[in-house]
């Protein structure tokens, strides 16, 4: 079956330390996004690719780094400049070209840093 | 000022009973698409129902509907015949297509409806 695997499903860290977070998808999309969500707050943006080897900044960049050498991954770092990582992590991919095309998701990491 | 309004934080509704949830979003762009995704407690979001600003009849999709008010500017879910299951938190979303050059997909969520169904 296809779909978008995010590992891990939890993931703790200290203070100062960078840590990546995997997305891989076996859905032949183009476009890849990262979300975070925090309690009350809903989905932001952090980053996006819409093709390999480019990405764009979303609404909350700083703090977090992106690549996109392969169409199927599109792992997230969260370094230490972040003031606050701890939250839920959210991949998603959709097709390009299709303006009714839905977000699909993965089922999160989430992210603790002590 | 947001893009996506969600004004019930929660809401309850007896099992079989219909419950409508809120959303109302601000573009100025002709050309947006509006999502709803439902989160249950584990974590991963579930796409539901999908309403085009240039669609004429609102969007169905077994017990979702959608209640597409285009000059209110409002997009409201509707769940027929609750179920247990249908207990999660549930996001309204949307593409604006123009103004992004029509090269952008990416989805801007507002904070989401608690919707506990009570047996």
């Amino acid at each position: 079956d296809g779909g978008i695997t995010q590992s891990p499903k939890y993931l703790f860290r200290k203070e100062g330390q960078n840590v990546t977070l995997s997305c891989e998808q076996n859905l032949n999309h183009d476009a890849m996004y990262w979300y975070r969500q925090d309690p009350g707050q809903g989905l932001r943006l952090i980053y996006y690719s819409q093709i390999v080897n480019d990405f764009q900044k979303g609404d909350i960049a700083e703090g977090y780094s992106v690549s996109r050498e392969k169409k199927e991954s599109f792992p997230l770092t969260v370094t230490s400049a972040q003031k606050n990582p701890t939250a839920f992590y959210l991949c998603a991919s959709n097709l390009q070209g299709l303006y009714n095309s839905p977000l699909h998701f993965g089922n999160g990491t989430r992210l603790t840093v002590t | 000022a947001q893009k996506i309004t969600q004004t019930q934080p929660g809401m309850f509704v007896q099992e079989k009973e219909a419950v409508t949830l809120d959303c109302t979003y601000d573009t100025s762009d002709p050309s947006y698409g509006l999502f709803w995704y439902k989160q249950p407690s584990s974590g991963e979001m579930i796409f539901l129902i999908y309403q085009g600003s240039y669609d004429q009849q609102n969007a169905t999709e077994g017990r979702y509907s959608l209640n597409f008010q285009k000059a209110r500017k409002s997009a409201n879910l509707v769940i027929s015949a609750s179920q247990l299951g249908d207990s999660a938190m549930y996001f309204c979303a949307m593409r604006e297509f123009e103004i992004s050059g029509g090269s952008n997909y990416k989805l801007t969520f507002g904070k989401g409806t608690l919707l506990t169904v009570n047996p």
